[in-house]
């Protein structure tokens, strides 16, 4: 079973600190990694995308590889209430296109 | 960036009708779609893999007479709920892959809200 595991939430920031979100997969072989969020009613927009160890930065938006741990995470700095949304975590596991999504983590960007 | 469209974005029907939901990829051709069900407040299910040119791959669960899928161009994969009843009634979201390798990337349509009456 290839899983993706994220914290549900809620979590709470006030407006202007860093957002860190989380996630953990199982499968060692995984080649690449997304962020989506997803807005109350809306469908997932892709955030980022890394398949690199290290840090890919974009904006505010920041993500991080470990392979060797078999995690990835999302930092949003300067948080806006506007980022208040679920981020959905996915991974590509190897030799498939489906990816495999975590359940998301609920932030909310207090004013 | 890539642009998936669904049509219709919202749709009503009546209990025992069929409804057919259009994803195109605007942009860019895509050999696989993938369609997925997300209830209020629960995460995305995948309901099937759409191939272009060949019959779509159904997820554990889900009938596959009752959701027909076809993909017939490299930009065009259709959903058709049949004989559609009230449990029915989700959001219904398309994606389509596009890049190659470790960069190949999904892109999610905005999603069609069925009720079923």
């Amino acid at each position: 079973q290839k899983e993706v595991e994220q914290n549900s939430g809620p979590l709470s920031v006030p407006e202007g600190a860093i957002a860190s979100l989380n996630c953990t997969y199982s499968d060692r072989g995984s080649q690449s990694f997304f962020w989506y969020r997803q807005y109350s009613g809306k469908s997932p927009e892709l955030i980022m995308f890394i398949y690199s160890n290290g840090d890919k930065e974009d904006g505010r938006f920041t993500a991080q590889l470990n392979k060797a741990s078999q995690y990835v995470s999302l930092l949003i700095r300067d948080s806006q209430p506007s980022d208040s949304a679920t981020y959905l975590c996915a991974v590509n596991p190897t030799g498939f296109q489906k990816l495999v999504f975590g359940t998301g983590t609920r932030l909310l960007v207090s004013p | 960036g890539a642009v998936v469209s669904q049509h219709p974005s919202w749709v009503i029907c009546k209990s025992g009708t069929s409804v057919k939901i259009e994803c195109r990829s605007l942009d860019f051709q895509a050999t696989t779609m993938f369609w997925y069900r997300q209830f209020p407040k629960q995460s995305l299910m995948l309901m099937a893999t759409s191939n272009e040119g060949s019959k779509a791959t159904y997820e554990q669960g889900v009938e596959k007479d009752k959701f027909l899928i076809n993909h017939a161009s490299l930009t065009l994969s259709t959903l058709t709920v049949t004989s559609a009843h009230p449990e029915d009634s989700s959001f219904y979201i398309c994606s389509a892959y596009t890049g190659t390798g470790v960069q190949e990337t999904q892109y999610f349509g905005p999603g069609t809200r069925l009720l079923v009456l």
